[in-house]
C-alpha cells in the first residue's frame, strides 16, 4: 500500500490566492521530505528539501517566499504555494525516504496538480 | 554534463520481449541506485534498488550495476503493455543519511502488441 500521501490531489485557485498541499508519511518517520514539480512531459525538479525542525533548503532558482516550506511533525510536511499565478500551475509531488536493506529507498506521494486560473 | 543520462526513448518493445533499460552515471562516490516507473500523470513509484555490483532481480524485473563503468540497468522479461510508462533511473551519493536522488531524464518504453 501507499507510504506516502498527499492531499489534495487536485486543486483549482484564482490567482492571486495561497495553496497549502499536505504531505504525509505513514507508519515511518521522516526527519527529511523533498518537494517536486513537474510540467508535462518533462522531468522531475526539486524544488526543496524539508527538514523537520529547521529551514527548507531550497534549490538554486525557487522562490523561497513563494514556495513555503514547513515540516511541522515527523510525519508532515507542508507547501504552501503564495500568491499563485497560472504559471505555478503544475503537479507537485513530494517524496520521503524510508531505511530499507542497506539503504534509504525514497517513495514519493501520489502528487497534487494544481491550477490556477 | 547531466549527472544522470538516459536514453529519452520511445523504445520500443514487443510483447512478450525482454525490454533493457540503460542508465549511467557521472558521481563515482554513488551508492544507491533505484529505479522508479512512472506512469503518464502519475508520481514515480519505486520499483528496484540496487547497491552492490551485479545482477538483482525481483520478479520479472533485472537490475544490474556497474560501478567501475558506472553504469546501470534494468531489465524487464515478458514485457507486457502495462509496461508501457516512463522509467527513471536515479541515483544517490548516501546510504545512511536521506540524502537528495539525482534523476535522469528517463526512458519511455512502449510495449505493442
Amino acid at each position: 500500500g501507499a507510504v506516502v500521501s498527499q492531499h489534495p490531489s487536485r486543486v483549482i485557485c484564482k490567482s492571486g490566492t495561497s495553496v497549502k498541499i499536505e504531505c504525509r508519511s505513514l507508519d515511518f518517520q521522516a526527519t527529511t521530505m523533498f518537494w517536486y514539480r513537474q510540467f508535462p512531459k518533462k522531468s522531475l525538479m526539486l524544488m526543496a528539501t524539508s527538514n523537520e525542525g529547521s529551514k527548507a533548503t531550497y534549490e538554486q532558482g525557487v522562490e523561497k517566499d513563494k514556495f513555503l516550506i514547513n515540516h511541522a511533525s515527523l510525519t508532515l510536511s507542508t507547501l504552501t504555494v503564495t500568491s499563485a499565478h497560472p504559471e505555478d500551475s503544475s503537479f507537485y509531488i513530494c517524496s520521503a525516504p524510508r531505511l530499507r536493506d542497506r539503504g534509504n529507498e525514497q517513495y514519493f506521494g501520489p502528487g497534487t496538480r494544481l491550477t490556477v486560473t | 554534463q547531466k549527472e544522470v543520462e538516459q536514453n529519452s526513448g520511445p523504445l520500443s518493445v514487443p510483447e512478450g520481449a525482454i525490454a533493457s533499460l540503460n542508465c549511467t552515471y557521472s558521481d563515482r562516490v554513488s551508492q544507491s541506485f533505484f529505479w522508479y516507473r512512472q506512469y503518464s500523470g502519475k508520481s514515480p513509484e519505486l520499483i528496484m534498488s540496487i547497491y552492490s555490483n551485479g545482477d538483482k532481480e525481483d520478479g520479472r524485473f533485472t537490475a544490474q550495476l556497474n560501478k567501475a563503468s558506472q553504469y546501470v540497468s534494468l531489465l524487464i522479461r515478458d514485457s507486457q503493455p502495462s509496461d508501457s510508462a516512463t522509467y527513471l533511473c536515479a541515483v544517490n551519493a548516501n546510504t545512511g543519511t536521506a540524502s537528495k536522488l539525482t534523476f535522469g531524464t528517463g526512458t519511455r518504453l512502449q510495449v505493442t502488441l
